[in-house]
């Protein structure tokens, strides 16, 4: 059974950081790409950043780019996101997703900016 | 960056009736391959979204086959033949053709 879980999330203030994680399970993980898609409370979903199968390609919605990090070990089958500089508008839910048309999610995990 | 736009953002429907819910890209969802990336997405109230259809019309496993997709080049359809209360929720289309990748604003289903 496709598994994945996102933890790490939690109340940040302004300006600070933050690594998000998703442990991936049930197949075999170095084969997909991974994407990060987030979504406001009460509101509509938001792609963020995917990164090919080896790792050796990203992408960042222009939003993060330059703040957010995406990241994989293949051998611990992890995903990972490093949120910097971090601002009350990056408060979501931040969940995994496998592929490119997002076959499988994560149950997501709430990040919290504010002072 | 493609816009996608759903219609109406807001369906109440009766138990058991149909549902049809619009989905339109800014401009044409043909890859180079020849498919066309557009899916659908259910989120039920508070869970994670989960996909229904890929490729406008094959359903995911265990999808019921109540749900069905249609359309081609920008426009496209999700359609409930008879909706059930577990359908309530909030669905969107979303298209896996260009980069990046981007989502409809979603349509509310709830129940008359």
């Amino acid at each position: 059974e496709v598994q994945l879980v996102e933890s790490g999330g939690g109340l940040v203030q302004p300006g600070g950081s933050l690594r998000l994680s998703c442990a991936a399970s049930g197949f075999t993980f170095s084969n997909y790409a991974m994407h990060w898609v987030r979504q406001a409370p009460g509101k509509g979903l938001e792609y963020i950043s995917a990164i090919t199968s080896n790792g050796g390609s990203t992408s960042y919605a222009d939003s993060v780019k330059g703040r957010f990090t995406i990241s994989r070990d293949n051998s611990q089958n992890t995903l990972s996101l490093q949120l910097g500089s971090l601002r009350t508008e990056d408060t979501a839910v931040y969940y995994c997703a496998r592929g490119g048309n997002y076959d499988y999610w994560g149950q997501g995990t709430l990040v919290t900016v504010s002072s | 960056d493609v816009v996608m736009t759903q219609s109406p953002l807001s369906l109440p429907v009766t138990l058991g009736q149909p549902a049809s819910i619009s989905c339109r890209s800014s401009q044409s969802l043909v890859y180079s391959d020849g498919n066309t990336y557009l899916n659908w997405f259910q989120q039920r109230p508070g869970q994670s979204p989960r996909r229904l259809i890929y490729k406008v019309s094959n359903r995911d496993s265990g999808v019921p086959d109540r749900f069905s997709g249609s359309g081609s080049g920008t426009d496209f359809t999700l359609k409930i033949s008879r909706v059930e209360a577990e359908d309530v929720g909030v669905y969107y289309c979303m298209q896996g053709t260009y980069w990046p990748r981007t989502f409809g604003q979603g349509t509310k289903l709830e129940i008359k």
